[in-house]
């Protein structure tokens, strides 16, 4: 089973907020450990992963944080900006391939 | 550099009707996806193929077929074209093998079926 949970659905926050957005998955065979952003319009494209031999990932204002006990991702956006504002996915997966299901999304809002 | 190429971008078709989507890729991924994406839905996988030569159902298979011609191309067919399946349909790539998990999109292809 590849239960994929993402939350919230939506969010909602003022700019320079800090953003953040859940993903809860099954299967702990899983190595790979992704966020996907997708602007109205556009595919979806890889925003930041993270592999299952560390905790966090830091790239700019983007921060992964991964629980691997509680089989809990997290996508973390410091200092929002309106141009954050999109549709985020996760996508748990095995990095070797195979099925990939993604999290229902969460469409993030930055307010000016 | 293409990526990810889909074709057509949109399609309107009356109930009943077929037609296939077209996808390739110029990446030397192994695996390839296909996907639909409707409103509050988010992505649904259809069917995948780990490589060349192999097809596998995805979460909401019903309705299609593929076909992976050869390494780069993977095609989606609709053999009876029913109001439900409008969306928007996402081809994606990988290497799908070590260091190689990050998934490429094409643009979409947006589908209408009266």
């Amino acid at each position: 089973q590849q239960q994929v949970k993402q939350s919230p659905q939506s969010l909602i926050v003022q700019k320079g907020g800090i953003s953040i957005i859940n993903c809860a998955y099954e299967n702990t065979a899983f190595d790979y450990f992704p966020w996907y952003q997708q602007f109205p319009g556009k595919g979806p494209a890889l925003l930041i992963a993270i592999r299952p031999d560390v905790s966090e990932k830091k790239e700019g204002r983007f921060t992964i944080s991964f629980n691997k006990s509680a089989k809990q991702f997290s996508l973390h956006i410091m200092d929002s900006q309106p141009g954050d504002s999109a549709t985020y996915f996760c996508a748990p997966s095995y990095n070797q391939g195979g099925k990939l299901i993604f999290g229902q999304g969460t469409e993030l809002s930055v307010k000016p | 550099n293409a990526g990810v190429t889909q074709t057509p971008k949109f399609q309107v078709l009356k109930t009943g009707q077929s037609m296939t989507l077209q996808c390739a890729q110029d990446m030397n991924h192994n695996s390839m996806y296909w996907y639909r994406q409707d409103p509050g839905m988010g992505l649904r996988l259809i069917y995948y193929s780990a490589s060349e030569g192999t097809t596998d159902k995805g979460e909401v298979p019903n309705g299609y077929n593929v076909s992976r011609l050869n390494k780069r191309e993977f095609s989606l067919r609709l053999e009876s074209a029913a109001p439900s399946q409008t969306s928007v349909y996402f081809c994606a790539s990988r290497f799908g093998s070590l260091g190689g998990g990050e998934l490429f999109f094409g643009e979409g292809s947006r589908l209408t079926v009266l």
